[in-house]
């Protein structure tokens, strides 16, 4: 039973590059977050997609982010250009329905981007 | 400002004792909480939660406690084992359609033999 798949597990680039991290959600599951955790605060939403369509976006720290889903077993979020302070733990995370408490999320085990 | 907070960065118990990890929250209009639970290298994985209507959840050796007027709610871990270390982080959604969670910033449980 495959769980959220996150790809690359670690990414090692330099400023002003653009970074891509790709999720894989659980089959049948139809809504897909996009979580950045860092040390100063913690897990913090950047977006959401419901059935692959973005519901909530409010998380974005800036135009430098963005995140697509062209369907519903793939989703990219793309940094572009990058910055040192983007350097953090990317999570994705997805769950049957439309995301409430009585739905608890499942993650993947992360992207561990560093940005020199 | 923080609507979720965990105030213990970390926790040390011993194996066979209770492990009481504590969570307070701002927002009134939460309706559930959750608990998850992180290793490592890992992912957060889902533990337990508890809808804002009950006081209490149990699951084995996994129980929540929520006081809705003191804004706090607690998780149990009894007996603690050292599989038990990691860092857990304490979750709230509110009640509109598609809202995702908000996450305390964790404490680690350390649990030593």
């Amino acid at each position: 039973d495959a769980g959220v798949i996150q790809s690359p597990r670690h990414e090692v680039t330099e400023m002003g590059q653009e970074v891509t991290l790709r999720c894989k959600p659980i089959s049948g599951h139809n809504s897909l977050f996009w979580y950045r955790q860092t040390m100063m605060r913690g897990l913090e939403l950047l977006i959401y997609f419901n059935n692959n369509v973005p519901i909530d976006d409010s998380g974005m720290p800036e135009d430098r982010f963005s995140a697509k889903m062209p369907n519903a077993s793939f989703s990219t979020l793309k940094i572009q250009p990058s910055e040192p302070r983007d350097s953090a733990v990317y999570f994705c995370a997805s769950t049957a329905g439309t995301g409430g408490g009585n739905q608890p999320q499942h993650f993947g085990d992360g992207t561990r981007l560093s940005i020199l | 400002d923080q609507q979720v907070k965990q105030n213990s960065p970390s926790l040390s118990v011993q194996e066979g004792r209770i492990s009481i990890l504590n969570c307070d929250y701002t927002n009134s209009m939460f309706d559930y909480f959750l608990w998850y639970k992180k290793y490592p290298a890992e992912g957060p994985t889902f533990l337990i939660s508890i809808s804002s209507i009950k006081d209490k959840n149990e699951d084995g050796r996994f129980t929540v406690f929520l006081n809705k007027s003191a804004k706090h709610l607690s998780l149990h871990i009894v007996p603690s084992q050292p599989g038990d270390s990691a860092v857990y982080f304490c979750a709230a959604s509110a009640p509109q359609a598609g809202t995702a969670l908000i996450f305390g910033k964790g404490t680690t449980l350390s649990v030593s033999s």
